[in-house]
């Protein structure tokens, strides 16, 4: 079955740390470009950080730069989201998503999600 | 960088048609999608590019666009359509980032 599954999520302290993984299963992670979306329960969806290309390009929103990074594991077929000096703001269920590198523009959009993990920075 | 602007709710009866829209700059450069999602769900894809549904999603679901706004039509709407939707697309002012909009909770009455 093709899915994304993503886990490591939890309650940390403010200016805390947490890695997420999102695991890929059905297809060979390394070929899409995967992004982080998250979602304060009850808000809406808002994007993250964005892993493109080879890995080479990796696209954060401002509100995250310099505070979460994303690497991959091939072998592993999986994506991590490194988070560090968390805040309350940072509180959301974390999703991953798929994009297929293959469409062009004007076309762009996430085909697969992962159900999402939850991350609380809470003291 | 882009925004992407929805009415906060619509509510439609059962059976009928309504429409969901969204605005925003990067539509004129990217295509919108919309992700369906309900409650304690992830979201999925429902309607992404001019009007293309992923195997799976009924076709009483359609995608429109001009100019810098999108629409999602729900023809003959079902109990099951009842949901929070929201569009998204590429931001267009060369950052490579993406936007969504606030999302829209469709009531089926």
């Amino acid at each position: 079955e093709v899915q994304l599954v993503e886990s490591g999520g939890g309650l940390v302290q403010p200016g805390g740390s947490l890695r997420l993984s999102c695991a890929a299963s059905g297809f060979t992670l390394s070929r899409y470009w995967l992004h982080w979306v998250r979602q304060v329960p009850g808000k809406g969806l808002v994007w993250v950080s964005g892993f493109e290309s080879d890995g080479s390009t990796t696209i954060s929103a401002d509100s995250v730069k310099g505070r979460f990074t994303t690497s991959r594991d091939n072998a592993k077929n999986t994506l991590y989201l490194q988070m560090n000096s968390l805040r309350a703001e940072d509180t959301a269920v974390y999703y991953c998503a798929r994009v297929d590198p293959r469409v062009r523009r004007p076309y762009w959009y996430f085909d697969l999600w992962g159900r999402g993990t939850l991350v609380t920075v809470s003291s | 960088s882009s925004e992407l602007t929805q009415d906060p709710a619509v509510s439609v009866a059962l059976g009928q048609t309504v429409r969901i829209t969204c605005h925003g700059d990067s539509l004129r450069t990217y295509y919108a999608n919309w992700y369906q999602q309900k409650p304690g769900q992830a979201p999925i894809l429902v309607i992404y590019g001019k009007n293309n549904r992923p195997s799976g999603i009924p076709d009483r679901l359609s995608g429109s666009s001009s100019g810098n706004t999108a629409s999602l039509t729900v023809t003959g709407a079902q109990a099951e359509d009842e949901a929070d939707y929201y569009c998204n697309s590429r931001d267009n002012s060369g950052n490579f980032h993406v936007v969504f909009g606030g999302g829209t909770k469709l009531t089926v009455l």
